[in-house]
């Protein structure tokens, strides 16, 4: 039971364009949403993330906007860079604090220079 | 963040063998995990290692296969037992920290023959 997913294996966005990466998850206990970037041989990375009582959050070029009645997320990133090109993981977590994260399928994003 | 050192970082070992991967933390730190990517697939928790008391394993995850130590804060060891070619993975094992984030090692790339 795949309790988060996202549907787009992969994204190719050319350079200096917006790239939205989504996110669907079923678990309406959910409460704290998380981004990662993962390159190959590394380890993912924490990007941003977003807690239930907020629909938006923001940093940089970095965007994450939150659709609780369609429980439904998004990665926005603009202007995209080259730099970008990476698998991005959506997470989550059920009552907060407990920590142990839920992981969607990974979207392999390609940003074309 | 956490700096986290993973090791090794890659293996090829034969099945019937076992592969013991240490994972180090440059501060002490309360919640430890274990992750394991299968190729082509999301990251699944396979345990909580707990300082001074047994792990707390996920659905589908068993302590023979998988034993686990946390002698203390910074410090977790996972066992791949009697591997099989299925085993082959990348296991990750990643921190908590109180603001629901979880920061990754770099992972360890494990064949298995």
């Amino acid at each position: 039971d795949q309790q988060v997913k996202q549907n787009s294996p992969s994204l190719s966005v050319q350079e200096g364009r917006i790239s939205i990466l989504n996110c669907d998850y079923t678990n309406s206990m959910f409460d704290y949403f998380l981004w990662y970037k993962k390159y190959p041989a590394e380890g993912p990375t924490f990007l941003i993330s977003i807690s239930s009582i907020k629909d938006k959050n923001e940093d940089g070029r970095f965007t994450v906007f939150l659709n609780k009645s369609a429980k439904h997320l998004s990665l926005h990133i603009v202007p995209s860079q080259p730099g970008d090109s990476a698998v991005y993981f959506c997470a989550a977590v059920a009552n907060f604090g407990n920590e142990k994260l839920t992981f969607g399928t990974g979207t392999r994003l390609t940003i074309i220079p | 963040s956490a700096v986290i050192s993973q090791k090794p970082s890659r293996d090829i070992c034969q099945r019937g063998t076992s592969l013991t991967i240490q994972c180090q933390v440059d501060s002490q730190v309360t919640m430890m995990f274990w992750y394991r990517q299968q190729p082509g697939q999301s990251l699944t928790l396979i345990a909580t290692a707990n300082q001074g008391s047994e792990a707390t394993y996920e659905s589908g995850f068993v302590i023979d296969k998988f034993p686990i130590s946390r002698p203390n804060l910074t410090f977790s060891t996972l066992t791949v037992s009697n591997m099989s070619p299925e085993d082959s993975s990348i296991y990750l094992c990643s921190v908590g920290t109180a603001k629901n984030i979880q920061y990754f090692g770099a992972g360890t790339r494990l064949s298995v023959l």
